[in-house]
């Protein structure tokens, strides 16, 4: 079992304001890094999928970016909105197969 | 295109009792996935099929879970006796031979309680 955390916990943010959070995996191996968005009483969305060290990816008011090297993902939630409320969990693929080591995610509610 | 579905949503069982859950890939994708999610944890593969073959179930606690996928499309996942320690999210998922990267698509999950 790889060791994926994510930092931190649960976020309170205030509409407007910006946040980010981290997902942290071994740096040993590397394949992907997938980024998901799980609203209460919906199915996990894919949000991005990280493959390259130095990637950056954007959807919206959201983005990410990937050190492989060091091990971390940071996700970015620009000018948070109530509908950023949700769990952001990230999910760590060492090599090419199915096997994902999920972070227990980072639960952001954004306060209206 | 629809994506995963899952059944029932929310199930609440008295301990001792069995329970199913059952699961519809995204049309065409031959590999599915059954999770567990412990509340503050990160979901954690149960078992993995190709097609109508459990192709790895090493996770999947065989004294007590079941599951089934037998004409490679819809899959039910089965607890009998359910425990209190079972009370989770049962999330299922597929993919396809054309995703890439391993991306795996998710249905919205099914919680248990158990009392």
């Amino acid at each position: 079992i790889l060791n994926v955390e994510q930092s931190p916990q649960s976020l309170h943010v205030q509409e407007g304001d910006s946040t980010n959070f981290t997902c942290s995996f071994p740096s040993s191996n590397f394949y992907a890094l997938h980024w998901y968005r799980w609203e209460t009483a919906k199915s996990p969305e894919a949000l991005f999928v990280m493959t390259l060290n130095g990637d950056e990816k954007k959807k919206g008011r959201i983005s990410a970016t990937l050190n492989t090297k060091e091990g971390y993902s940071y996700l970015y939630i620009k000018g948070s909105q109530p509908e950023d409320s949700a769990t952001y969990l990230c999910a760590f693929n060492p090599s090419n197969d199915y096997k994902l080591s999920f972070g227990a995610g980072t639960t952001v509610t954004v306060r209206a | 295109e629809a994506g995963v579905v899952q059944s029932p949503r929310y199930k609440i069982i008295e301990k001792k009792q069995p329970v199913a859950f059952w699961c519809n890939p995204i049309s065409g994708h031959n590999t599915l996935y059954w999770y567990l999610q412990n509340l503050g944890q990160g979901p954690e593969l149960l078992i993995r099929y190709e097609n109508e073959e459990a192709v790895d179930d090493s996770q999947l606690p065989k004294d007590r879970f079941s599951a089934e996928r037998l004409k490679g499309v819809d899959s039910t996942l089965k607890i009998q006796p359910a425990e209190l320690g079972d009370s989770a999210v049962y999330l299922c998922a597929s993919s396809g031979r054309t995703v890439a990267y391993n991306e795996q698509f998710f249905g919205p999950g099914t919680r248990l309680t158990v009392l």
